[in-house]
């Protein structure tokens, strides 16, 4: 059974506080991880997709990458407006293609 | 391009009445999915349907039933509903050309069954 494992659960930052999020997994087979941004009272919104061991991607403040086992989402002198919750999902192996999602960590940004 | 869109956004119910939850993407994607959201639980998978005219269930299934109109429109029902039902629904669409992709998400329908 694929499972993802989201730490910390809560994190909260003073802006400009340098951090990591951590998304641990366990599937047959990874076909893509993918980083999603929720703000609240609304839908997810995509961020990234990673496929391989190795691969980083970024976009402004925030930086992904993954190893065989985990993905860190690294957010780098945040501003409040960072403020969200961060899910991150794994894409399965085997004939399915349904992701299985993580149950996110909340981030709160302090000016 | 709109997007994702789901109607209504509020709805309140009493236990045991019926309503339907329209979601419709103009993305000309494949796959569309039903999402509940609850406090603690993350997502879990209602039902989702890979491509038009096929519906399978999810995690959560019980409860719902689903319907693929065309590509673009995927509708869930729920027959009688129940206070455990009291959740945030979301639809997701991906163009799944043979693997796992982006799912992109509608704004969510706010539940009350009392």
């Amino acid at each position: 059974e694929d499972q993802v494992t989201q730490s910390p659960e809560a994190l909260r930052l003073q802006e400009g506080e340098s951090s990591s999020l951590n998304c641990s997994y366990t599937v047959s087979g990874l076909r893509g991880l993918f980083w999603y941004r929720q703000d609240p009272g609304k839908g997810p919104e995509f961020l990234f997709t990673l496929y391989s061991a190795g691969e980083e991607k970024e976009k402004e403040r925030l930086k992904a990458t993954l190893t065989k086992k985990e993905s860190f989402l690294h957010i780098t002198a945040p501003k409040p407006e960072d403020s969200a919750t961060y899910l991150c999902a794994v894409g399965p192996g085997g004939g399915s293609y349904i992701p299985t999602f993580g149950r996110g960590t909340s981030l709160i940004v302090h000016p | 391009n709109a997007g994702v869109t789901q109607t209504p956004k509020f709805q309140v119910l009493k236990t045991g009445q019926s309503m339907t939850l329209q979601c419709a993407q103009d993305m000309n994607h494949n796959s569309m999915y039903w999402y509940r959201q609850d406090p603690g639980m993350g997502l879990r998978l209602i039902y989702y349907s890979a491509s038009e005219g096929t519906t399978d269930k999810g995690e959560v299934p019980n409860g719902y039933n689903v319907s693929r109109l065309n590509k673009r429109e995927f509708s869930l029902r729920l027959e009688s509903a129940a206070p455990s039902q009291t959740s945030v629904y979301f639809c997701a669409s991906s163009e799944d050309k043979g693997r796992t992709d982006t799912q992109y998400f509608g704004p969510g329908t706010r539940l009350t069954v009392l």
